[in-house]
């Protein structure tokens, strides 16, 4: 079951504008959430998270928006830049710590 | 180095056969978790070890699969009788999680299995 779900396989934008990338998941007891970032032969990388008793979690041009009520959640870059470009997945857990993933985004920002 | 790595980075292998996959998390880092992301697929839960407690097993897809973690560090996940459908990255990610709260998880590069 797909507890965690990006819908949208492949995302592009121009190098300046805000890129969104959306995630939804469906079980919830989900508590914490992240975003990875995750280049080709590489493993993911950390990039942010934010925790159910928030609803915006910001670092730098990162921002991560957490609707609960609508289990949604989605990650703002902004300005976006080339070196941007990358597979994002959004990951949940819960009380049991195990981690769901999405299947990913892929992200191109154009120059 | 001080991150997550993993052996062997690429393994190619005859349908039928066992392999071992093999983690070394960040030193003292208490839990170690194994995913695997097939070709397409996001990352697939596996398993999970925290401390010395019974690992929770719960994303094993058959009992072709196996794990352990010795001495609270290192850990070998073994897949027997290979099957086609096994071919992807095995990624091995390790966190500090004291009273397992959950914490960021950090990421070894995978071992890219391939099943001919």
């Amino acid at each position: 079951d797909q507890q965690v779900k990006q819908n949208s396989p492949s995302l592009s934008v121009q190098e300046g504008r805000i890129s969104i990338l959306n995630c939804d998941y469906t079980n919830s007891m989900f508590d914490y959430f992240l975003w990875y970032k995750k280049y080709p032969a590489e493993g993911p990388t950390f990039l942010i998270s934010i925790s159910s008793i928030k609803d915006k979690n910001e670092d730098g041009r990162f921002t991560v928006f957490l609707n609960k009520s609508a289990k949604h959640l989605s990650l703002h870059i902004v300005p976006s830049q080339p070196g941007d470009s990358a597979v994002y997945f959004c990951a949940a857990s819960g009380h049991n710590n195990d981690m769901r993933f999405g299947a990913g985004t892929r992200l191109t920002v154009k120059p | 180095g001080a991150g997550v790595s993993q052996s062997p980075s690429n393994k190619v292998t005859e349908k039928g056969k066992d392999v071992e996959l093999r983690c070394d998390p960040i030193s003292g880092h208490t839990a170690l978790y194994w995913y695997r992301q097939s070709l397409g697929q996001g990352l697939e839960f596996l398993i999970y070890f925290q401390g010395n407690s019974a690992p929770d097993k719960s994303g094993l897809p058959s009992d072709r699969f196996s794990a352990e973690r010795t001495g609270g560090s290192v850990s070998t996940l073994t897949i027997q009788r290979t099957q086609q459908e096994d071919s992807a990255v095995y990624l091995c990610a390790s966190s500090f999680q004291p009273q397992g709260i959950t914490d960021t998880q950090y990421f070894g590069p995978g071992t890219r299995l391939t099943v001919l």
